[in-house]
């Protein structure tokens, strides 16, 4: 039972270095999400999808890009890496409900730790 | 004003004592509402979820949820040392796409 894979774990960049995080789930789930957290924080979302195509913001996008090809994939892309990058990165992914009632329940990755020097 | 807020604590609860923790929302539209524990170093996981106002219990976990208040809580009974974990309160955005966590609320359960 994979759930929601991601890679690497850890990863050091340079300022101004680029690097895609994957995110992989197995579970057929339509919505996936990348938030980032920072240090005794909360969750922020960075991206998410609601099915293969189609991708929006969410509340902290800049510096990064997504791209959704398939189901089961949903990388995230970091262009001109900054120290302010620096951050725990979750991808997750949810089955999505009916109208009214959306009481679905989010499946974490391991999470991704990303320091920029 | 954030659109989730949390007390970020610590709070700090006697092991057998009853930890209250508390949420606000902003967007009235939102339709469901989600308390995640995450251990120190670990990814969130999912305890309660509720959608209608009232109180839903599981085992030691009682949510409760008051929309005209826009108000959520989570009620941990019996407290014990290895519920000491930092609580995330998340709601799920009007239109049913975006869950917008709070900055979360660190407990420790004394033993």
């Amino acid at each position: 039972n994979a759930g929601v894979t991601q890679t690497p774990k850890f990863r050091i960049l340079k300022i101004g270095q680029s690097m895609t995080l994957q995110c992989t789930q197995d579970m057929n789930h339509n919505y996936m999400y990348w938030y980032r957290q920072d240090p005794g924080m909360g969750l922020k979302l960075i991206y998410y999808s609601v099915g293969a195509g189609i991708t929006d913001k969410g509340e902290v996008p800049n510096g990064y890009n997504v791209s959704r090809s398939t189901t089961e994939d949903f990388p995230l892309r970091l262009e001109l890496a900054a120290p302010s990058q620096t951050s725990v990165y979750f991808c997750a992914s949810s089955q999505g409900g009916q109208l009214g009632r959306w009481d679905t329940e989010a499946f974490f990755g391991q999470g991704t730790r990303l320091t920029v020097v | 004003q954030k659109e989730v807020e949390q007390n970020s604590g610590p709070l700090s609860v006697p092991e057998g004592a009853i930890a209250s923790l508390n949420c606000t929302y902003s967007d009235r539209g939102s339709q469901s509402f989600f308390w995640y524990r995450q251990y120190s170093g670990k990814s969130p996981e999912l305890i309660m979820f509720i959608y209608s106002n009232g109180d839903k219990e599981d085992g030691r976990f009682t949510a409760q949820l008051n929309k005209a208040s826009q108000y959520v809580s989570l009620l941990i009974r019996d407290s014990q040392p290895s519920d000491s974990a930092t609580y995330l309160c998340a709601v799920l955005h009007t239109g049913g796409f975006k869950t917008i966590f709070g900055a979360g609320t660190r407990l420790f359960v004394k033993a």
